[in-house]
């Protein structure tokens, strides 16, 4: 299994602000995905993080919200632009197994944010 | 549209019972399945995967696929309160690398 290391692990944010979460993993990975969960919910795919392009992104997602980037294969961020208070959840990154395309996902700590 | 479906619970079942976990999923080009375990405020942790009709044995936990009824359940038997959590269910489609997940069941194993 992949160690997932992310950062902040939790913030309080204001309204209208942007906030940056970190992604690392420990070893190159193909695939990198970043996931919504809200309270109470299961987890929503918000984009796979492409390494060299732009991220793919799923029905209801756009990039100028959730701006993403990739620049190598142990790295990505992910962007909550201009939050509102519908933005509060926890956002985890995810990485496929080692070996790729298994649907095997392994998931970093999360990072909780609240927005007031 | 895909969908996976969980009874949402929370299941209660005694210490040492048999706790049963079901699924079911509306495609049927599903290749792929999967169980997670959450633990409040932690993230999801794989705890098991199966890709063939029938059943798959772990320790105490054992998956079990029936792809003509589209269902698929987890067992844990000899339930510790450790066991309790939320468990995921995640399927994939044969042409996709991203699994769909279910909203989770809540296990609770009391004492």
């Amino acid at each position: 299994s992949a160690v997932i290391s992310q950062k902040p692990s939790r913030d309080i944010c204001q309204r209208g602000t942007s906030l940056t979460i970190q992604c690392q993993v420990d070893s190159q990975v193909t695939m990198m995905f970043w996931y919504r969960q809200q309270p109470g919910q299961s987890l929503t795919l918000i984009a796979t993080a492409n390494q060299g392009s732009e991220a793919t992104y799923e029905s209801g997602f756009v990039i100028d919200k959730f701006p993403i980037s990739r620049p190598n294969l142990t790295f990505s961020t992910l962007t909550v632009s201009n939050m509102s208070p519908e933005d509060s959840s926890i956002y985890l990154c995810s990485v496929d197994g080692l070996a790729g395309n298994t649907g095997e996902l392994f998931f970093g700590e999360g990072s909780r944010l609240t927005v007031l | 549209q895909k969908e996976v479906e969980q009874n949402s619970g929370p299941l209660s079942v005694p210490e040492g019972a048999i706790a049963s976990l079901n699924c079911t999923y509306s495609d049927r080009g599903s290749q792929s399945f999967f169980w997670y375990r959450q633990y409040s405020g932690k993230s999801p942790e794989l705890i098991m995967f199966i890709y063939s009709n029938g059943d798959k044995e772990d320790g105490r936990f054992t998956a079990q696929l029936n792809k003509a009824s589209q269902y698929v359940s987890l067992l844990i038997r000899d339930s510790q309160p450790s066991d309790s959590a939320t468990y995921l269910c995640a399927v994939r489609e044969g042409g996709s690398y991203i699994p769909t997940f279910g909203r989770g069941t809540s296990l609770i194993v009391h004492p």
